[in-house]
């Protein structure tokens, strides 16, 4: 079982590029979710799914969109990328009976210049 | 709304010490909270969790009660080691709800 995994590790953007951070699971995990963790802020939810073919906002969507065509994907796309998206960004899966228990993967650091 | 709000950081101790990081909460209903950690260059992992008051969630030596009449989950541990140096994330789910909130994070090094 690789469990999460995401790419790319590390990406350096320029203001007004667009990129897509990958998400994968092997658990067959019906919840997903993107959370963004910046200094002193914790995590903060960006968006979730709570299975294939549906997907939420969470507490900080602006500037992203997901979407969620099989159980084992779910990518995050910006669209339009700003300074203020410098973060570190984790995709983590859960069974929809446990949702607490989340299990995430090794993060992506981007950087908006 | 639902909050969570930790003890500021960083929290620099010597091996052996007693460890105490305080978590507070502001939640409608009756939430189950959760203490995660996340280690240098990895994702967050589940370390304990409580899903009513006066429960005791523990995990490799940490302790957490649950105390609904001081809405607090505090984490504790009774000789800290070196491999315990990490990021401590206390969170809630709101009672019927399915997505986590966590608190900011206190960053702990242990020195040898």
């Amino acid at each position: 079982n690789a469990g999460v995994t995401q790419t790319p590790k590390f990406q350096v953007l320029k203001t007004g590029q667009s990129m897509t951070l990958q998400c994968a699971q092997d658990m067959n995990h019906e919840y997903m979710s993107w959370y963004r963790q910046d200094p002193g802020m914790g995590l903060r939810l960006i968006h979730y799914s709570v299975g294939a073919g549906i997907t939420d906002q969470g507490e900080v969507p602006n500037g992203y969109n997901v979407s969620r065509s099989t159980t084992e994907d779910f990518p995050l796309r910006l669209l339009s990328a700003a300074p203020s998206q410098t973060s570190v960004y984790f995709c983590a899966s859960s069974r929809r009976d446990t949702p607490y228990e989340q299990y995430f993967g090794p993060g992506t650091r981007l950087t908006v210049t | 709304g639902n909050s969570v709000t930790q003890m500021e950081g960083p929290v620099t101790l010597s091996e052996e010490a007693f460890l105490t990081i305080n978590c507070t909460y502001t939640a409608t209903g009756y939430p189950s909270l959760f203490w995660y950690v996340q280690y240098p260059g990895e994702g967050l992992q589940l370390l304990l969790k409580a899903t009513k008051a006066d429960d005791k969630g523990s995990n490799k030596g940490f302790e957490a009660t649950y105390r609904k009449e001081t809405t607090s989950f505090h984490l504790e541990k009774g000789s800290v080691q070196v491999s315990d140096s990490a990021v401590y994330f206390c969170a809630l789910i709101p009672w019927g709800a399915q997505k986590l909130v966590f608190g900011q994070g206190t960053r702990l090094t242990i020195n040898p």
